[in-house]
């Protein structure tokens, strides 16, 4: 069974902060990685992606992919109370098997 | 730019009754197209995709079906709702098979 993990939170930083949101997965074999951000409600919107190791950056969005430790992050500096959302990891293994963690629900405080 | 649209918009259904649920896709042509399900503070489950028109996988089973009877347009049905059948249904489209992105979404509430 191949799984996408996330801590489901809530994790709850300060406005200003560094929000750290991580995610690991089973499968080696992943290519391509995604984080998607969903406000209640709504669909989910693609905030970023990586294929390769490192990381990417993207504005206040950085995110990190260590295949070896099977690891992908999503940091979001100077986090924003619009930033309040739940942030969903997904993980590729080929052309159309994309699967999703269950989400951690991020809270942004003023 | 590409847009990609559902409806309807919010569904409330009698244990029973059928569903179609509608999705059509704008601004790109021969996209792969997905249905999704999330239940309440879950994870998405990916139901069907579709490479072309006709063309349907099944990701897990149940008592729902897809078709593409064109090549931007992707409807999820059942003849026969059940109350376990409620949740976020999101269509999806992707090219080159890579990143995927997502149309507002269907809430269904099964009574």
């Amino acid at each position: 069974q191949k799984e996408v993990e996330q801590n489901s939170g809530p994790l709850s930083v300060p406005e200003g902060a560094i929000a750290s949101l991580n995610c690991t997965y089973s499968d080696r074999g992943s290519q391509s990685f995604f984080w998607y951000r969903q406000y209640s409600g709504k669909s989910p919107e693609l905030i970023m992606f990586i294929y390769s190791n490192g990381d990417k950056e993207d504005g206040r969005f950085t995110a990190q992919l260590n295949k070896a430790s099977q690891y992908v992050s999503l940091l979001i500096r100077d986090s924003q109370p619009s930033d309040s959302a739940t942030y969903l990891c997904a993980v590729k293994d080929g052309v159309n098997d994309m699967r999703f963690g269950a989400g951690t629900r991020l809270t942004v405080k003023p | 730019s590409q847009t990609i649209h559902q409806w309807p918009a919010t569904l409330v259904q009698p244990v029973g009754s059928p569903l179609s649920l509608e999705c059509t896709v704008e601004g790109t042509s021969n996209p792969n197209l997905y249905w999704y399900r999330q239940a309440a503070g879950r994870g998405l489950q990916l139901l069907f995709y579709s490479v072309g028109i006709g063309q349907i996988s099944s990701e897990v089973p149940q008592n729902l079906s897809a078709s593409r009877p064109q090549d931007r347009q992707f409807i999820l049905s059942s003849k026969k709702l059940l109350l376990s059948d409620s949740g976020f249904y999101l269509c999806a489209w992707s090219t080159w098979g890579q990143e995927q992105y997502f149309g507002p979404g269907t809430r269904l509430t099964v009574t």
